[in-house]
């Protein structure tokens, strides 16, 4: 159980134009999940929170224009990167907290490898 | 903000050693987690462990949360636990630490 589905794999598209990542509980709902960008060789840094029905939660220093994020449904997050430039090149994650497995802690998805070119 | 810190930043054992990886916070939290990080990227869930200890075969954490940190224990390391350790903690959001890089060699 608790699990986490992320799409695409890895993307790469054309600078100056738009990706969406897909971020999918499979088996539970989850009212908050969460976005992370981590740079080669580098910590996962928390880029935004994501509330089902209402607007994102935007850590400091993270564009909420650049990186729109919707949470339409209990089970589903996007995160749009928009105007894409090379320097968002960067591996996304997404996690949720299955509530109902209280004991396993946040669950990942398997990641999306961005290059822009 | 809450701040993690993990050492060692690298370790390199021999196949059979064994090793502990630690985790120092600075807050009271009522999240933990370890994490290993394979190849691909993918965050393995290795642990959630808030408080107390914890066995998985060969591995193994305790969490002292009086005291902010915790630690993973590996035993007689194989090949295929290299990769790169994270601890995350937190209360609503997780915090990664900067990791630790296992290499085992043969």
């Amino acid at each position: 159980g608790a699990v986490v589905s992320q799409h695409p794999s890895w993307v790469i598209c054309k600078s100056g134009t738009s990706v969406k990542i897909e971020c999918r509980s499979l088996d539970f709902q989850a009212t908050t999940m969460f976005w992370y960008r981590q740079f080669p060789k580098q910590s996962l840094m928390l880029m935004a929170t994501s509330n089902e029905g209402s607007k994102a939660t935007y850590e400091q220093g993270v564009e909420k224009d650049k990186f729109l994020i919707n949470h339409a449904s209990l089970t589903l997050s996007t995160l749009t990167v928009t105007s894409a430039h090379p320097e968002d090149s960067s591996f996304y994650i997404c996690s949720a907290r299955a509530w109902v497995t209280a004991n396993y802690g946040y669950t990942f998805g398997s990641g999306t490898r961005l290059t822009v070119v | 903000g809450i701040q993690v810190e993990q050492s060692p930043p690298d370790l390199i054992l021999q196949e059979g050693a064994n090793s502990t990886l630690r985790c120092n916070f600075s807050d009271s939290v009522n999240n933990l987690q370890w994490f290993h990080q394979n190849p691909w990227g993918q965050l393995i869930n290795l642990f959630y462990i808030p408080s107390g200890t914890k066995q998985n075969g060969r591995l193994s954490a305790t969490t002292v949360a009086t005291e902010r940190y915790s630690l993973l224990y590996i035993s007689s390391s194989q090949t295929t636990d290299s990769g790169v350790y994270f601890c995350a903690v937190g209360s609503e959001k997780l915090v990664f630490g900067k990791g630790t890089k296992l290499t085992v060699n043969p």
